[in-house]
């Protein structure tokens, strides 16, 4: 049973780019997050989707965007980089009618230049 | 507003030595979810308990135990008999209990090496 993938691993952009993370959740789960975990910090909570719809939002700007298709899988978009954009990107799925714990991915490690 | 403060930076223990973690956290909501997650040096956060502000007993599995202490708004985690697979960085967290367990205010964690 594969746990939550996430793609790529590691990508490198440059200032004022736009940049697409994704995500498979775990087999059976139905609700998608997303952290921002900047070097030394611990994550912080971008948006969350279950049904296709951002359910709620963190303190992010709108430069951040996502979307959730109907096999559950997800994708972070993140519009015209910046360097403080640098940072692990995970992904963490749940069951909607069970969400005791989520269950996280490795990360997408994006290096901004 | 919620906040999560993880005192201890950096912990350095000898391997069989029990260690404890630090948590205090700051929320106005009555009903709230506590956590710890383990981020190993692969990335991915495991899961390691949920509490409930109503349970304040304190809980116990193998070797981790978890003290809650609602009166200081402290969830300290310790690990006894400390082994070197336990080096990693652990991260408490909080959630309100309206938004279930999905959006999480985390700590900034304490990163832990057990020296063999």
């Amino acid at each position: 049973d594969a746990g939550v993938t996430q793609s790529p691993t590691h990508l490198i952009k440059t200032r004022g780019q736009q940049v697409t993370l994704r995500c498979s959740p775990k087999s059976g789960h139905d609700t998608v997050s997303w952290y921002q975990q900047a070097l030394g910090q611990g994550p912080q909570f971008i948006f969350q989707y279950y049904e296709e719809e951002e359910r709620q939002r963190g303190n992010f700007p709108d430069r951040f965007s996502g979307h959730q298709f109907p096999n559950y899988s997800s994708e972070l978009n993140v519009n015209a980089l910046l360097l403080g954009d640098s940072a692990l990107y995970l992904c963490a799925s749940s069951f909607s009618d069970n969400n005791e714990k989520l269950f996280f991915g490795s990360g997408t490690q994006l290096s901004v230049l | 507003a919620q906040k999560v403060t993880q005192a201890q930076t950096e912990i350095s223990v000898v391997e069989k030595e029990d260690v404890t973690l630090d948590c205090v956290y700051e929320t106005r909501d009555t009903t709230y979810y506590l956590f710890w997650y383990k981020q190993p040096p692969s990335g991915e956060l495991v899961f390691l308990i949920r509490r409930n502000s109503f349970d304040e007993q304190n809980e116990i599995s193998g070797r981790y135990s978890w003290n809650f202490q609602k009166s200081t708004s402290s969830f300290n985690f310790t690990i006894t008999a400390s082994q070197v697979v336990d080096s990693a960085v652990y991260f408490c967290a909080l959630s309100e209990a309206g938004f279930g367990n999905e959006k999480l205010t985390f700590g900034t964690g304490t990163r832990l090496t057990i020296i063999p």
